[in-house]
Formats: structure tokens, C-alpha cells, sequence
């Protein structure tokens, strides 16, 4: 299975910064997905970050939100701008190389916005 | 469109009962189907996952959960529940429609194992 890295682990921002995530994979993968989840909720999907080109966006999340970039293979940034206490959440990423693999996660990034 | 229920918020079992956690599935073609597990402040830990093949699937810490095509569901299970097996379980299905091989997910189930 993957290891999956993100940083950082958690952090408190204030209204109207901006905060980007970082998503390390140990080994090249196809797909890496962004997910947002509350705690004890089920997880939404922001996008689909893909190599080379941009990323693929969910109904509800705009680029001009959450900018993607997706460098190669093995890494992914994920940036909420103009954070407001709405955006305080568990920010997951995670990889997938086909159809029939099995999706990792990472251990996720606790964000509080004051 | 592809979907996923797990009709329970909650399941309650004492230790040392069998325990099943149900999820049933909508999908146009194939589902591919999967199990997933999340601890108190941890990230999602994969459980066991259904593609082809035998119908009762073997996975992590004693889970095994039986595709059953005619009633669409897929339903976790463990003979023998443990109170570290409380935990926040969610059930998904691969979106076979797009090119981005995403999970459908349900909503969660919290299974609490009480002593």
C-alpha cells in the first residue's frame, strides 16, 4: 500500500489568510484526490488533482477557492484562500492508480479558522 | 447515477458478539465496493474491498464483509466484536460513469462495542 504524508498535521489561521496543505505520496500514482470532511461526517470531494493538467473540480469548489496544483507523480498542494471559519474542517488527501486499486488516505489536516 | 447507503447511524454490540454493519449500493454496471475505517482523530484506514471473485471478502483486523448481487449489498461483519472496534466505518462504491476512478461514499456508520 501507499504511504501517504500531509502537512501540516493541523493548524489555526485566522479569517481571510490563506493555508496550503501539502500531500506526499512514497511511489508514483495516477490520481490524487482532495476530499473535505467535519468530523464524524462523510467525506466530500473538492477535486481531483491531475498531473499536467488542471485540476478537476466538484460541484461547490472553485479553482479561485481552493487552487490545485499537482507538480508529478508523487505530490499535490492543496490551498484554501480566504479562509472564513466556514472553511475549518479536515482537509484528506489521496491516491488511487486504477479502476480496481485500492484508495489511501492520508492522516489528514485539521484546519481551525478564527 | 451511483450511490451508497448505509441505512444505520449507529450500531450498539457487546463485546464478543457478532457485529454487522449494512451498506447497499446503486450502480449501472460492475461495483466496485469498498470498506473503510476511521479511528478517533485518524485518518481513513482501508478495511477489505470487493471487485470480482468469491462473494465473502477477508480483510484487516478480522472484518469480511459478502457481496450479495440480488440485494444489492455489501454488508461488514466480524464474528467476534472487540471494544477497540469502535470506530466510524464507511462504506463506498467506485463511479465507473467518470474517468477518475472517485468513491461514492455513504454517510458513516458509528459502531460502538460496549464491555
Amino acid at each position: 500500500s501507499a504511504v501517504i504524508s500531509q502537512k501540516p498535521s493541523r493548524d489555526i489561521c485566522q479569517r481571510g489568510t490563506s493555508l496550503t496543505i501539502q500531500c506526499q505520496v512514497d511511489s508514483q500514482v495516477t490520481m490524487m484526490f482532495w476530499y473535505r470532511q467535519q468530523p464524524g461526517q462523510s467525506l466530500t470531494l473538492i477535486a481531483t488533482a491531475n498531473q499536467g493538467s488542471e485540476a478537476t473540480y466538484e460541484s461547490g469548489f472553485v479553482i479561485d477557492k481552493f487552487p490545485i496544483s499537482r507538480p508529478n507523480l508523487t505530490f499535490s498542494t492543496l490551498t484554501v484562500s480566504n479562509m472564513s471559519p466556514e472553511d475549518s474542517s479536515i482537509y484528506l488527501c489521496s491516491e488511487s492508480r486504477d479502476q480496481t486499486d485500492t484508495q489511501y488516505f492520508g492522516p489528514g489536516t485539521r484546519l481551525t479558522v478564527l | 447515477a451511483q450511490s451508497v447507503a448505509q441505512p444505520e447511524d449507529q450500531v450498539n454490540v457487546a463485546e464478543g458478539n457478532p457485529l454487522t454493519v449494512k451498506c447497499t449500493y446503486s450502480v449501472s454496471g460492475n461495483p466496485y465496493l469498498f470498506w473503510y475505517v476511521q479511528y478517533p482523530n485518524r485518518g481513513l484506514q482501508f478495511l477489505l474491498k470487493y471487485i470480482t471473485g468469491d462473494n465473502l471478502v477477508k480483510g484487516s483486523y478480522g472484518f469480511e464483509a459478502e457481496f450479495n448481487k440480488s440485494q444489492t449489498s455489501f454488508h461488514l461483519k466480524k464474528p467476534s466484536a472487540l471494544v477497540s472496534d469502535s470506530a466510524l466505518y464507511f462504506c463506498a462504491v467506485r463511479d465507473m460513469g467518470g474517468s477518475n476512478y472517485q468513491l461514492i461514499w455513504g454517510a458513516g456508520t458509528k459502531l460502538i462495542i460496549k464491555p
